[in-house]
């Protein structure tokens, strides 16, 4: 059973705009969450991440926003790029439980020139 | 820093051979992931060691799989015999610190496994 749900397999941009993706979890006890990219042929690589005691965590063109109550979090890129096309996979964690990231399924972003 | 270097980058085979899969992790890390990528499940954790001693291996989906790190810079994962259905990308990521949770993992290049 998938508790880290990225329920957009693909998402589609212009560039200059912002893209948003999504990812929703169910086990409350997850208290620190992560985004990587993915590029073709290559493993993920850590982008961003946010401990649950914030809401927003910002790095440069790339914002993790944290809702607890509703267990969702989003990445927004601002501008987005042709370099930002990608998988990106949204990963959570729970310090005092799992050794171990449950990862989604990843949401394909496409930026258009 | 070479990264967590993995081999081979692609593996086809017939149902029922052996496959083994090969990891170099980061020198310095102390803890090894083996994941497993698919388009309905994403990445799963199939095991994870630390300091070279299995920890967690409740992933691994049945008695076919197994994965042993020998020392602190080799890994190894044999799938035997393989099966249509085990096709799928496997990832091997290290980290510095004891605890997977929370912390960043490095990933390797992944190697692309295609049983016929």
């Amino acid at each position: 059973d998938q508790q880290v749900k990225q329920n957009s397999p693909s998402l589609s941009v212009q560039e200059g705009r912002i893209s948003i993706l999504n990812c929703d979890y169910t086990n409350s006890m997850f208290d620190y969450f992560l985004w990587y990219k993915k590029y073709p042929a290559e493993g993920p690589t850590f982008l961003i991440s946010i401990s649950s005691i914030k809401d927003k965590n910002e790095d440069g063109r790339f914002t993790v926003f944290l809702n607890k109550s509703a267990k969702h979090l989003s990445l927004h890129i601002v501008p987005s790029q042709p370099g930002d096309s990608a998988v990106y996979f949204c990963a959570a964690s729970a310090h005092t439980g799992a050794n171990n990231l449950f990862f989604g399924t990843g949401t394909r972003l496409t930026v258009i020139p | 820093d070479a990264g967590v270097i993995q081999s081979p980058r692609h593996e086809v085979t017939e149902m029922g051979q052996e496959v083994t899969l090969r990891c170099k992790p980061i020198s310095g890390h102390n803890s090894l992931f083996w994941y497993r990528q698919t388009m309905m499940r994403g990445l799963e954790l199939l095991i994870y060691f630390n300091n070279n001693v299995p920890i967690d291996d409740s992933g691994m989906p049945e008695d076919r799989f197994s994965a042993k790190m020998p020392n602190a810079s080799f890994s190894t994962l044999k799938i035997q015999p393989s099966e249509p259905r085990d096709s799928a990308v496997y990832f091997c990521a290290s980290s510095l610190l004891a605890r997977g949770a929370g912390e960043k993992l490095f990933f390797g290049s992944g190697t692309q496994l295609s049983v016929l």
